[in-house]
């Protein structure tokens, strides 16, 4: 069965005070790697797809890495508006449409 | 174009009851999802659908029922609400070709809560 697992669960920065968030993952055959966004009250919004270790996305203050059991999603100089939960999910070979999400990291970044 | 609109955004239902949750999708994708969000869980995948007239089960599917008679909407239906039914509900989709497999679509939630 496909695992992901999120940490910090919650983490406090502030601006201009870059840090790392770690996706720690175990499938069967990774398909793809896939960092979202979630505002309060709202919908994940989709940021990024790693598909092989090594790989590297970039997206105005993020970076978003991975290796072959592990995840990270790089803040630099962060600006309070990047405050959101972060989620990881996975999809491996054998899990046809599903992904499996992490619980997330809940960013807050202050002034 | 609107994306996913997902409706009502809140609901309160007692222990019995039966409701629908209404997903709209104005992107002409294909594919098409619903999951849960509980507190200190991960999204679950309750169901989903590959195209009109095509619905498989997810990890959670016990309580709840889909159809998909048109591609652009995609209900969810609890039968015989339960306290454990409480939660957020996302409906999300994705088009069949052209894009990351994970870039899922999401609506804004629907929260449901059950007494």
């Amino acid at each position: 069965e496909d695992q992901v697992t999120q940490s910090p669960e919650a983490l406090r920065l502030q601006e201009g005070e870059s840090s790392s968030l770690n996706c720690s993952y175990t499938v069967s055959g990774l398909r793809g790697l896939f960092w979202y966004r979630q505002d309060p009250g709202k919908g994940p919004e989709f940021l990024f797809t790693l598909y092989s270790a090594g790989e590297e996305k970039e997206k105005e203050r993020l970076k978003a890495t991975l290796t072959k059991k592990e995840s990270f999603l790089h803040i630099t100089a962060p600006k309070p508006e990047d405050s959101a939960t972060y989620l990881c999910a996975v999809r491996g070979t054998g899990t046809a449409s599903k992904l499996t999400f992490g619980t997330g990291t809940r960013l807050q970044v202050t002034l | 174009n609107a994306g996913v609109t997902q409706t009502p955004k809140f609901r309160i239902l007692k222990i019995g009851q039966s409701m629908t949750l209404q997903c709209a999708q104005d992107m002409n994708h294909n594919y098409m999802y619903w999951y849960r969000q509980d507190p200190g869980m991960g999204l679950k995948l309750i169901y989903y659908s590959v195209g009109a007239g095509i619905t498989d089960k997810g990890e959670v599917p016990n309580g709840y029922n889909v159809s998909r008679s048109t591609t652009e909407d995609f209900p969810l239906r609890l039968e015989l609400a339960a306290p454990s039914q409480t939660s957020v509900y996302f409906c999300a989709s994705r088009p069949s070709s052209g894009s990351d497999f994970g870039e899922l679509f999401f609506g804004e939630g629907s929260r449901l809560t059950v007494l």
